[in-house]
């Protein structure tokens, strides 16, 4: 597709179980994004690959959390016993990397997942 | 690590001017972006700054001074469909390796 996509839009879940979010993210984009965001603040950065590692995974809060992107395009981010303070939108971005000397690098969203524990 | 800093709330009259200010502390700096984000979708690229200046863009203007870790948004002759969040992004690169963290967001509210 043209633009970033993430599936599912929306997943409810019971506390305790297992999730997974799905990124499709823009053909030829090398570098994508894990974010968190809460209502009424700004994305909150979880994980960043290049390619198919984890450049930065800083942003994971805990080792509940883990992501994937193993052919270097699309991503899952996986989190286990879910707790109710998961629930946010989680929201991916890719980019151009900025090894590539042309082009715009600016980030572009999917229209994340809403993921609500119950 | 990065310390963004933004206003929560602003509020201006249609058909006026405002600025959003963005203050930011940051090692391996590498460009400033502003987004637009309207309740309840993703956010939306808006501008980027990397050297100092002002960029123009139609009715948005983002301006950067490296120096003093600032940027501003300027949005003129507001409509109200820019009634939206303003979030403010900085990009640090070291080592190959790009991050792009946020700062709060600025909501902004336009009034007839």
């Amino acid at each position: 597709g043209a633009g970033v996509s993430q599936t599912p839009s929306n997943k409810v879940t019971e506390k305790g179980k297992y999730v997974e979010l799905r990124c499709d993210p823009i053909s030829g984009h090398t570098a994508l994004y894990w974010y968190r965001q809460s209502l009424g603040q700004g994305p909150e950065f979880l994980i960043y690959f290049q390619g198919t590692g984890a450049a930065d995974d800083s942003g994971l809060p805990n080792d509940r959390f883990f992501a994937v992107r193993p052919e270097g395009s699309v991503s899952t981010l996986k989190i286990q016993r879910t707790e109710r303070g998961d629930s946010a939108v989680y929201l991916c971005a890719s980019s151009l990397s900025l090894v590539r000397k042309t082009g715009p690098t600016e980030a572009f969203f999917g229209q994340g997942t809403r993921l609500t524990v119950v | 690590g990065q310390n963004i800093d933004q206003p929560t709330e602003m509020t201006a009259t249609e058909g006026a001017i405002v600025q959003i200010n963005c203050t930011y502390q940051t090692s391996g700096f590498n460009g400033l972006f502003w987004y637009q984000q309207h309740a309840g979708e993703a956010p939306t690229f808006l501008s980027y700054n990397v050297l100092d200046g002002l960029e123009e863009k139609g009715r948005f203007s983002s301006f950067l001074s490296r120096s003093k870790g600032y940027s501003y948004l300027l949005l003129k002759e507001l409509q109200m469909k820019d009634s939206a969040s303003y979030l403010c992004a900085v990009r640090e690169y070291s080592g190959g390796y790009q991050k792009v963290t946020f700062g709060i967001g600025t909501k902004l509210q336009v009034i007839p």
